[in-house]
């Protein structure tokens, strides 16, 4: 058990569909991350909230919203998203103004079809 | 060029072989972290170190900061070692941010 938590595992959706990626961590920690791991690429930092704020926004295209509504919770926003969004998602949580290890859910694997 | 390199970035072993995996990175760092992913996508921190050495059981981590080099070792391999081991540093003034390299995969056969 990492003490965060992702859901769903898997998901399948449509280009026109919207979903929600939820993420929970309880290990009291202030910031937290989405990383997009594709295949045969390094992973990719999509977004940090550290003390509930948004601090980085990689570049991230529109399509990808997240939200962070208390530092425990991180949602991931989908929404007319691409076949190649398809790709394992991951969320970590941290201490705030590291270096700190960072713990790993277990990641949401996104089918877009 | 990728800021964080590893090699190599497939490895084939026999259980109980002493392994060795390398790391070199460009950026000025405040730690450097070694990762393990195994299949089905979970990741585990190995170790965070900014200097010298680190042992857990039978893993062993090393940097050498001034050559911009670190080297995860594993002593005698078992096949449950079989997995993606991924580089990642934390930049100076970066905070919490990691950077990471592409990852090892690493098999071990019985």
């Amino acid at each position: 058990e990492t003490g965060v938590t992702q859901t769903p595992r898997h998901l399948v959706m449509g280009m026109t569909n919207k979903k929600s990626l939820k993420c929970e961590q309880h290990l009291g920690h202030n910031a937290m991350y989405w990383y997009k791991q594709s295949a045969k690429k390094p992973l990719e930092l999509m977004f940090v909230y550290s003390l509930e704020e948004r601090v980085e926004n990689n570049s991230v295209p529109s399509r990808f919203s997240p939200e962070c509504p208390n530092s425990s919770h991180l949602f991931l926003h989908l929404h007319t998203l691409q076949p190649e969004d398809s790709a394992l998602y991951l969320c970590a949580s941290s201490q705030a103004d590291g270096p700190y290890e960072q713990y790993f859910g277990p990641g949401t694997r996104l089918t877009v079809t | 060029k990728n800021e964080v390199e590893q090699s190599p970035q497939n490895l084939t072993a026999q259980e109980g072989e002493f392994i060795t995996i390398n790391c070199s990175y460009s950026v000025g760092i405040s730690a450097l972290h070694w990762l393990q992913q195994h299949p089905g996508g979970g990741i585990v921190s190995l170790f965070m170190l900014s200097s010298g050495k680190k042992k857990h059981g039978r893993l062993i981590a090393t940097i050498n900061i001034q050559e911009k080099h670190s080297s995860l070792h594993i002593t005698a391999s078992h096949p449950r070692d079989s997995a993606v081991y991924i580089c990642a540093v934390t930049r100076t003034l970066g905070g919490s941010r990691l950077t990471f390299g592409e990852g090892t995969q690493l098999t071990v056969n019985p």
